[in-house]
């Protein structure tokens, strides 16, 4: 089955500071590649998606490039912003083909911005 | 269409006791999944159907766990004979076959067995 890495946390950063999370996967054939946010008390959601590979998935100031030859899709932001503090989740699943394949997630990396 | 629903938000139970938890996807996604995530951890994949037929289980979902979805719409997760270790959220998402944009998850069903 499909498995991820994703960076430790918890990560600590000012406002305005630049973001990244590492994320490496391993699956067989080409699977979808997606980044969901959870805030504090809330559930999951949608951040990004990308979807074959040197795509890359961008939504609020976040972005991800799906790199094939390294297997991997690291999130970025350029200056984040105290409304970003919540657990993110590097996802490979499904495919683009739209067969069936379910989402597996790393273990979360916990985002604190101070002000 | 709100969204996926999940209810109870909460359920404290003791332990042996059964307990039941229901997800109503978004109306027109034929695919609803389960999903456990305990503290600190990514989200598990127990389950997922694909209308009403159950086509996958995970080999976490023990026999103590069934889930159904008798119609195609809504569907039930029920634990039998609870234990401390399930103590857990539960997670409930919905999305369309074919889609490539991911799954919309419900808020979840937060179990502690006591």
């Amino acid at each position: 089955g499909d498995s991820v890495t994703q960076m430790e946390g918890p990560v600590t950063l000012s406002e305005e500071a630049f973001l990244t999370i590492n994320c490496t996967y391993t699956a067989t054939g080409y699977p979808s590649l997606f980044w969901y946010v959870q805030y504090p008390g809330e559930g999951l959601q949608l951040l990004l998606k990308a979807t074959k590979a040197d795509d890359k998935g961008s939504n609020k100031g976040f972005e991800a490039t799906y790199r094939k030859e390294t297997t991997s899709f690291h999130l970025e932001k350029g200056s984040v912003q105290v409304s970003d503090s919540a657990v993110y989740f590097c996802a490979p699943g499904g495919s683009s083909s739209g067969s069936a394949r379910q989402l597996t997630f790393g273990s979360g990396t916990q985002l604190t911005v101070l002000p | 269409d709100t969204g996926v629903s999940q209810d109870p938000r909460h359920k404290i139970t003791k332990r042996g006791q059964n307990v039941t938890f229901r997800c109503d996807p978004i109306s027109e996604h034929n695919r609803l999944y389960w999903y456990r995530q305990t503290l600190g951890q990514g989200p598990e994949f127990l389950t997922y159907f694909q209308n009403e037929a159950q086509l996958e289980k995970s080999r976490l979902l023990s026999d103590r766990f069934s889930a159904e979805r008798p119609k195609g719409s809504f569907s039930t997760l029920e634990i039998q004979r609870t234990e401390q270790g399930d103590s857990a959220m539960y997670l409930c998402a919905s999305s369309l076959a074919a889609e490539k944009g991911g799954y919309t998850f419900g808020s979840g069903t937060r179990l502690t067995v006591v």
